[in-house]
């Protein structure tokens, strides 16, 4: 079956860095564009970034723009996020999931990762 | 960036009722909309794609309308699980873009 795991979080300081890892497995990783997506506590969602099936091509929202890098391992089935110039308005679970073929939406997700920013 | 609003940000219902909960996109995003639910400590759940197209294995009692710029979600006969907070997301742009959400509570 379908599975995303991230990993990398936890509490880092203003200004640090901070790289999440998303390991997949149960479908060919090379086939699927992938997101990150975030959420603060107690509230909403945040799309953060995309990247396509080659990594080819990569969008970011504007809050993080500059500072995130979003990237990927076809061989190693797995999704990265390197984050840096940390803020406290980045804390939030990272989710990281799967965008269907043919604009079906996003179809899976992981269990998410939770960053904290704080001094 | 093509903005999201959602609208009631919060819905009291019961078991039984039937629920609509409204999308509105800043710009025309064709019918590149989804719906999603979230539960508390949860991942969000595809719900509805392409505004209309019911996911996989999603009860036949929530249903998607619209197109351009207005979309609704509507529940047909609210069930007990059906208690979750509702996202909408478009993705028409390369810049994707989710509404605040709408937590639907049991009256």
């Amino acid at each position: 079956q379908v599975q995303l795991v991230e990993s990398g979080g936890g509490l880092v300081k203003p200004g640090g860095s901070l790289r999440l890892s998303c390991a997949v497995s149960g479908f060919t990783f090379s086939d699927y564009y992938m997101s990150w997506i975030r959420q603060a506590p107690g509230k909403g969602l945040e799309w953060v970034s995309y990247i396509s099936s080659s990594g080819g091509t990569i969008y970011y929202a504007d809050s993080v723009k500059g500072r995130f890098t979003i990237s990927r391992d076809n061989a190693k089935n797995s999704l990265y996020l390197q984050m840096n110039s940390l803020r406290a308005e980045d804390t939030a679970v990272y989710y990281c999931a799967r965008q269907a073929w043919g604009g079906q939406g996003i179809d899976y997700w992981g269990q998410g990762t939770l960053v904290t920013v704080s001094s | 960036d093509i903005q999201m609003t959602q609208s009631p940000s919060s819905l009291s219902a019961s078991v039984g009722d039937r629920v609509t909960i409204t999308c509105r996109a800043s710009h025309s995003i064709n019918n590149w909309l989804a719906w999603y639910q979230q539960k508390p400590g949860k991942a969000p759940k595809l719900l509805i794609y392409k505004a209309s197209s019911l996911e996989s294995g999603v009860p036949s009692r929530f249903s998607g309308s619209g197109s351009g710029t207005e979309f609704t979600l509507t529940i047909s006969s609210l069930q007990p699980d059906d208690f979750a907070t509702y996202y909408c997301q478009q993705y028409n742009s390369f810049i994707y873009t989710f509404g605040q959400g709408t937590k639907l509570e049991i009256k």
